[in-house]
C-alpha cells in the first residue's frame, strides 16, 4: 500500500531553515510527482510546490519563490522540503502529497503523509 | 490566481440528513476540481477529483456535480464519521488553489 511518512516536529527560531523529509513507500518512486502543502493552525490549505523525483523538475508557488527547496533521493524514495528564512507565520503543518496521476502529474492530490509541525518562535 | 469561495463556512446537521456544500470559482476551472475531506488532526482525504469522480475507496453517498465557476459536494445522508471540514481545490492553472473549507457539524 503507497504510504508517506514524514519527518518529526521541528521548532525554529526566526531566520533559521527547516528541512522535512518524506518517506514514500508501495509504489515506484519515479512515477509520481510530490507535493508540499501546508497549513496553518486553524487555517486552510495553501500549495507549495512540487517535485518530479524522475527527472528532479521542480516548480514553486509564487510565494515561497527564493526561499523554498525540494528535492529527492532515489536510493531511499525520499523527497526533501527546505524552507529558509522561517518566520513566524510560517509556523504551520507541513504535508507531503502524491500526484493521481502517473508522469507529467494532474494536481489532484490522492495520498498524503501525516503531516509535520513547524513551530518558528523566538 | 483563481480564488475558491466556499459556503456556507459552517454547516449545523444531524446525522442520516443530508449535505450540500457549494463552491465558487473567480474564473472557470471547467471541470479541473476536486474535494477533500479533513477529520481534526489528520491529513486531507481525496474524496471526488474532476467534479464527480470518486477516488477510490469512497462511499457512494459522496457525489460531486458542476462546471464552470459553481460546484457542489453533497452527502446524501450523513454518517457520523462525516462532521469534518471539507476544501475544494482546482487544477485549471498555477498555482493550484484551495477553499477556505466548510465545517460540517453536528
Amino acid at each position: 500500500q503507497v504510504q508517506l511518512v514524514q519527518s518529526g516536529a521541528e521548532v525554529k527560531k526566526p531566520g533559521a531553515s527547516v528541512k522535512v523529509s518524506c518517506k514514500a513507500s508501495g509504489y515506484t518512486f519515479t512515477s509520481n510527482e510530490i507535493h508540499w502543502v501546508r497549513q496553518a493552525p486553524g487555517q486552510g490549505l495553501e500549495w507549495m510546490g512540487l517535485i518530479n523525483p524522475s527527472d528532479d523538475f521542480t516548480t514553486y508557488a509564487q510565494k515561497f519563490q527564493g526561499r523554498v527547496t525540494m528535492t529527492r533521493d532515489t536510493s531511499t524514495t525520499t523527497v526533501y522540503m527546505e524552507l529558509s528564512s522561517l518566520r513566524s507565520e510560517d509556523t504551520a503543518f507541513y504535508y507531503c502529497t502524491r500526484d493521481l496521476c502517473n508522469d507529467n502529474g494532474c494536481r489532484i492530490f490522492e495520498y498524503w503523509g501525516q503531516g509535520t509541525l513547524v513551530t518558528v518562535s523566538s | 490566481e483563481i480564488v475558491l469561495t466556499q459556503s456556507p463556512a459552517t454547516l449545523s446537521l444531524s446525522p442520516g440528513e443530508r449535505a450540500t456544500l457549494s463552491c465558487r470559482a473567480s474564473q472557470s476551472v471547467i471541470t479541473f476540481l476536486s474535494w477533500y475531506q479533513q477529520k481534526l488532526g489528520q491529513a486531507p482525504r481525496l474524496l471526488i477529483y474532476d467534479a464527480s469522480e470518486r477516488a477510490t475507496g469512497i462511499p457512494a453517498r459522496f457525489s460531486g456535480s458542476g462546471s464552470g465557476t459553481d460546484f457542489t459536494l453533497t452527502i446524501s445522508s450523513l454518517e457520523p464519521e462525516d462532521f469534518a471540514v471539507y476544501y475544494c481545490q482546482h487544477r485549471r492553472n498555477w498555482p493550484p488553489t484551495f477553499g477556505g473549507g466548510t465545517k460540517v457539524e453536528i
